[in-house]
């Protein structure tokens, strides 16, 4: 069975920290995707990763790719208030469980 | 900009009652999704549909049937609904099965 894990599920970090959520999926992918979730909102995409070593940026957040070792991660820089949501990782159609993150000042 | 529209963020049904969820896409993509969002447990997929009256079972079929009589109409129908039931419900759509999905803002159904 195709399993999409993250860890943590839970982060709470303090302002102008770093932090990396990772995820690790169970079977052969040749992509991957990040999701943001924004509190009583619904998905939106944030990184398409489409090959081995793929590296996306977007203001403070950067996620890369690793196909062999079916892992991706999302790093966070700098942490500040905005950031604070649940992100999701994905596989086509299977998604991770999702980590909550919160920055406080 | 893809848009994706469900025709209620929040729905409250009773047990047993028919329950239909109507989700529209206006970017003329093939493939539709939905899938249901709890707490711990992310989002399952539930039924997907890659062309007009085609339709592929996800992880969790059970107890739900869908129906695609329009390219941009992807209906979700609770035959006898049940407490398990309540849910976020996220329709989704893609140009291509394997790319990048476009959410709909969800409905929240609570099943009483």
């Amino acid at each position: 069975e195709l399993k999409v894990e993250q860890n943590p599920l839970f982060l709470s970090m303090q302002e102008g920290k770093n932090y990396t959520i990772y995820c690790n999926y169970s079977t052969t992918s040749d992509r991957l995707y990040w999701y943001r979730q924004d509190p009583g909102k619904s998905l939106e995409s944030l990184f398409v990763l489409l090959s081995n070593g793929a590296v996306k940026q977007e203001g403070r957040l950067m996620a890369s790719l690793d196909t062999k070792a079916r892992l991706s991660t999302l790093h966070i820089t700098a942490a500040v208030h905005d950031l604070s949501a649940t992100y999701f990782c994905a596989v086509p159609m299977r998604f991770g469980a999702g980590t909550r993150l919160t920055v406080k000042p | 900009d893809v848009k994706v529209t469900q025709s209620s963020r929040y729905l409250v049904k009773r047990t047993g009652e028919k329950v239909f969820l109507e989700c529209v896409q206006d970017m003329d993509h093939e493939n539709m999704f939905w899938y249901r969002q709890d707490p711990g447990l992310g989002l399952r997929l539930i039924y997907f549909s890659y062309d007009v009256k085609m339709k592929e079972k996800g992880d969790i079929p059970e107890g739900y049937s869908v129906s695609r009589e329009k390219k941009e109409r992807f209906s979700l129908i609770l035959e006898s609904a049940s407490t398990n039931q309540t849910s976020m419900y996220l329709c989704a759509s893609s140009f291509a099965i394997y790319n990048e999905q476009f959410f709909g803002p969800g409905t929240r159904l609570t099943v009483l």
